[in-house]
């Protein structure tokens, strides 16, 4: 089945300077990438995805990148702010029924 | 605009006690439904998916079921909880087609003693 990896699994950055997470995922037939937010206590959240025909797509300060000959994607968050802090999450597409698998999650801290 | 409600937020149960976590989705029809268990500090992990009522599968052994009685209704349950059964139960809900977000509930979180 589909193995998603992800890392770092906690990231610092100072306020200002960009944050970049990189995923791997073992199923090549995976066709569907997407990115969720999550805040401590809260719902994860959809930030920015990705298809497999496309290899970038930015969206104001985030920006998702796809490598399918490597399988890797990175998310990519310019100029962070206090309010970037939170887990995120990648995930990857698995056969039909829209499933996902998802990444272990990423702690990132932006320091004021 | 669709909605998705869990009940209750909270929980604290004691082992070998039941459980019934209920999901329901509004403003959509015949959506795709999943259950999802996250433990402390770790990723979200897949337990049910359902494609339309009564239609379960299941991603992992345990002693969790779930059923879909209603097209927007997604039922978690169990006949005796465990110690580890404690984490945060999201449920989520998709349109049928692939390639698409999965919308997520607010969340249960349940605690076993």
């Amino acid at each position: 089945g589909e193995n998603v990896e992800q890392h770092p699994s906690t990231l610092s950055v100072q306020e200002g300077d960009s944050a970049v997470i990189k995923c791997t995922y073992s199923d090549s037939a995976s066709n569907y990438f997407p990115w969720y937010k999550q805040e401590l206590g809260k719902r994860p959240q959809l930030i920015i995805d990705i298809r497999s025909n496309v290899g970038e797509k930015k969206d104001q300060r985030i920006a998702v990148t796809l490598n399918k000959t490597a399988k890797h994607f990175s998310l990519h968050i310019t100029e962070t702010q206090p309010e970037d802090s939170a887990v995120y999450f990648c995930a990857a597409s698995i056969g039909g029924n829209n499933r996902l698998a998802f990444g272990k999650g990423n702690q990132v801290v932006v320091i004021p | 605009s669709q909605t998705i409600h869990q009940w209750p937020a909270t929980l604290v149960q004691p082992v070998g006690s039941p459980l019934s976590l209920e999901c329901t989705v509004e403003g959509t029809s015949n959506p795709n439904l999943y259950w999802y268990r996250q433990a402390a500090g770790r990723g979200l992990q897949l337990l049910f998916y359902s494609v339309g009522i009564g239609q379960i599968s299941s991603e992992v052994p345990q002693n969790l079921s779930a059923s879909r009685p209603q097209d927007r209704q997604f039922i978690l349950s169990s006949k005796k909880l465990l110690l580890s059964d404690s984490g945060f139960y999201l449920c989520a809900w998709s349109v049928q087609s692939g390639g698409h977000e999965q919308f997520f509930g607010p969340g249960t979180r349940l605690t076993v003693l």
